[in-house]
């Protein structure tokens, strides 16, 4: 059981440039989210989904764009790369039935930075 | 709206001594969930714990116990006894079912463990 696969590990992008973080899940997880992380921030909502067709902003969505076409995969697209984008994004899927949150399992993340 | 106050932001300690991470929380909803996580240097997101807000019994699981009061909005995290391997960053989470299974995180607390 792989959990939750972000591709690639590592990237370094040139301002302006576009890219896709890879998510997918095989847990049959209706929720998924993407996080980053900079130092002293904690860790803040990009976007995110609760099913298959439906995603919806969260707290940092500017420069980014999502889709969820499969329960599976959940990519992120940066549209035009820049400076501030230089952060550790985290995919995470969760369970969520008859109103109970369960806990999020994370990817093991991706250090983006972008000069 | 949900918020999650994690003030310490840097903790020593020398190994074996006890210590208490703080969290606060702050919402609206009578229906929610407290999280926390541990990440290591290594980097991934480890989920420790997972309080219903119904359930205020504390819970110790080893050397970690959590004591959670719905009166002062807060789910404090002690480590007995601390080891190296405790040193990482711990992260308090909050998450409402009724608004979409989003987690809301602290902005973490590093600690440090001396041997």
């Amino acid at each position: 059981n792989a959990g939750v696969t972000q591709t690639p590990k590592f990237q370094v992008l040139k301002t302006g440039q576009s890219m896709t973080l890879q998510c997918a899940q095989d847990m049959n997880h209706e929720y998924m989210s993407w996080y980053r992380q900079d130092p002293g921030m904690g860790l803040r909502l990009i976007h995110y989904s609760v099913g298959a067709g439906i995603t919806d902003q969260g707290e940092v969505p500017n420069g980014y764009n999502v889709s969820r076409s499969t329960t599976e995969d959940f990519p992120l697209r940066l549209l035009s790369a820049a400076p501030s984008q230089t952060s550790v994004y985290f995919c995470a899927s969760s369970y969520s039935g008859r109103g109970v949150s369960y806990g999020y399992t994370f990817g093991s993340g991706t250090r983006l930075t972008v000069v | 709206a949900q918020k999650v106050t994690q003030a310490q932001t840097e903790i020593s300690v020398v190994e074996k001594e006890d210590v208490t991470l703080d969290c606060v929380y702050e919402t609206r909803d009578t229906t929610y969930y407290l999280f926390w996580y541990k990440q290591p240097p290594s980097g991934e997101l480890v989920f420790l714990i997972r309080r219903n807000s119904f359930d205020e019994q504390n819970e110790i699981s080893g050397r970690y116990s959590w004591n959670f009061q719905k009166s002062t909005s807060s789910f404090n995290f002690t480590i007995t006894a601390s080891q190296v391997v405790d040193s990482a960053v711990y992260f308090c989470a909050l998450s409402a079912p009724n608004t979409g299974n989003q987690f809301y995180f602290g902005t973490g607390t590093s600690l440090t463990v001396i041997p």
